[in-house]
């Protein structure tokens, strides 16, 4: 099965919102709430931010949200900070079969 | 303070086959779900495979199917991959992870990562 559809790149100036989508099918983001979301910095591991679609590991600013609409979820950053330019990938339990998909990943720049 | 750290990694032939460990400290793996998830040089987040706490399922990605084994041991707190005939589709690192399962009640997140071990296939 194809990864989950994520833009490329999206960009914002300090300060402002932005926002990452992620597209998937009903078998995947559509049909069901395990919905989250990995930060990642170059040379670094992932970091979960966001799971059950909206809800923040402790620790995670609440800048960073996530929803969902269908068969796509989206994180936004509010306040864009320079430490938020980093690597974001989308992920979803997609059923039995094909278990877990990962977005292509979405490269967050700060300007 | 809770870690994973994998090892094993390096260079391996075309058809060659490498054992990647991973190994816990500061929690117990043996409540946990793990997963495998790998990444191509300059490539996205790609989940490998799943096991269940007590290693009685595991589930693969397609592209692994047949070729890649994941096991644990939670006497020993550690996690296994092991992985035969590889290609040089498989170069990536590979990272460790709680979670990334379909635990008994609800879906467990990877929310412990290791820091990976890289793999090059050539």
């Amino acid at each position: 099965q194809s990864a989950l559809t994520q833009p490329p790149s999206v960009s914002g100036s300090p300060g402002q919102s932005v926002t990452v989508s992620c597209t998937g099918t009903g078998s995947d983001v559509g049909g069901y709430k395990y919905v989250s979301w990995f930060q990642q910095h170059p040379g670094k591991a992932p970091k979960l931010i966001i799971f059950d679609v909206n809800r923040r590991p402790s620790g995670v600013p609440d800048r960073l949200s996530g929803a969902k609409s269908g068969n796509t979820a989206s994180l936004t950053i509010s306040g864009l900070q320079f430490e938020d330019e980093a690597t974001y990938y989308c992920c979803s339990y997609a059923g039995a079969y094909t278990y877990v998909l990962f977005g292509g990943g979405t490269k967050v720049t700060v300007l | 303070e809770v870690l994973l750290v994998e090892s094993g990694g390096g260079l391996v032939q075309p058809g060659g086959s490498v054992r990647l460990s991973c190994v816990a400290s500061g929690l117990t793996i043996s409540s946990h779900g793990m997963s495998w998830v790998r990444q191509a040089p300059g490539k996205g987040l790609e989940w490998v495979s799943a096991i269940s706490y007590n290693g009685g399922s595991t589930y693969y990605a397609e592209a692994v199917k047949g070729r890649l084994i994941t096991s644990r041991d939670n006497s020993k707190n550690t996690l296994y991959l092991q992985m035969d005939s590889l290609g040089v589709e498989d170069t990536a690192i590979y990272y460790c992870a709680t979670g990334g399962w379909m635990g008994i009640f609800s879906y467990e997140y990877m929310d412990v990562w290791g820091q990976g071990t890289p793999v090059t296939v050539s």
